[in-house]
């Protein structure tokens, strides 16, 4: 696709349901980047995928987010049993290299658990 | 561990004037790259320059210049003839060299174009 696809653009959940967020990258891009921006916060780096080296998965705040890449391409981030405190805007990112070339960011899933 | 700080949380300027957003950051690196991003209400976050640290020259994209002053690991965004279209929130971020490492972002800058 043209840019970094990330569905659904909104999400609204019930405290203690499991959520899936998606994200298209950029077709050929090996490095995808998922962040959550809390309101009036920076980006908070939550996981990141190179090819098929394992994930860094040092971001991640607990054992309830986990995420996947399949084939390289799609990436899922799942949280279970939502809190509150999950609400924030997931962004996820892409390039074409995971060393310094630039990241092109999707639009984002805006999270709201109520 | 690399910290990014943005001091100013609201700014705004008049439409055609000059305004600067400041960036400090702190790491032991020597190798690493500096970015501005823009993120408008589409959320969708667009760069808008970048620097490598091993440049003493400052980057320049049209309108927009960066300060770098490495020694004082500080980074500032010039924007210059102000339009309306750069109303948005800028980061700061800061990404190490040759680590395939993630970026690390400041808290953010909204910034205001006044007509």
């Amino acid at each position: 696709g043209a840019g970094v696809s990330q569905s659904p653009s909104n999400k609204v959940t019930e405290k203690g349901k499991d959520v899936e967020l998606r994200c298209d990258p950029i077709s050929g891009h090996t490095a995808l980047y998922w962040y959550r921006q809390s309101l009036g916060q920076g980006l908070e780096f939550l996981i990141y995928f190179q090819g098929n080296s394992a994930p860094d998965k040092s971001g991640l705040p607990s054992d309830r987010f986990s995420a996947e890449r399949t084939g390289g391409s799609v990436s899922t981030l799942t949280i279970q049993r939502t809190q509150q405190e999950d609400s924030a805007v997931y962004l996820c990112a892409s390039s074409l290299m995971a060393v310094n070339t630039e990241a092109f960011f999707g639009q984002g899933t805006r999270l709201t658990v109520v | 561990a690399q910290t990014v700080t943005q001091s100013q949380p609201e700014m705004s300027v008049q439409e055609a004037e000059t305004v600067t957003l400041s960036c400090t950051y702190d790491t032991s690196e020597n190798n690493y790259y500096l970015f501005w991003y823009k993120q408008p209400p589409s959320r969708q976050m667009i760069l808008v320059i970048r620097q490598e640290a091993y440049k003493q020259q400052n980057a320049t994209e049209n309108r927009f210049s960066v300060n770098f002053q490495k020694a004082a690991k500080s980074f500032s965004l010039k924007i210059s003839d102000s339009q309306l279209g750069d109303t948005a929130m800028y980061f700061c971020a800061f990404m190490k060299q040759n680590t395939g490492n993630q970026f690390y972002f400041g808290t953010g800058t909204s910034l205001t174009v006044i007509p």
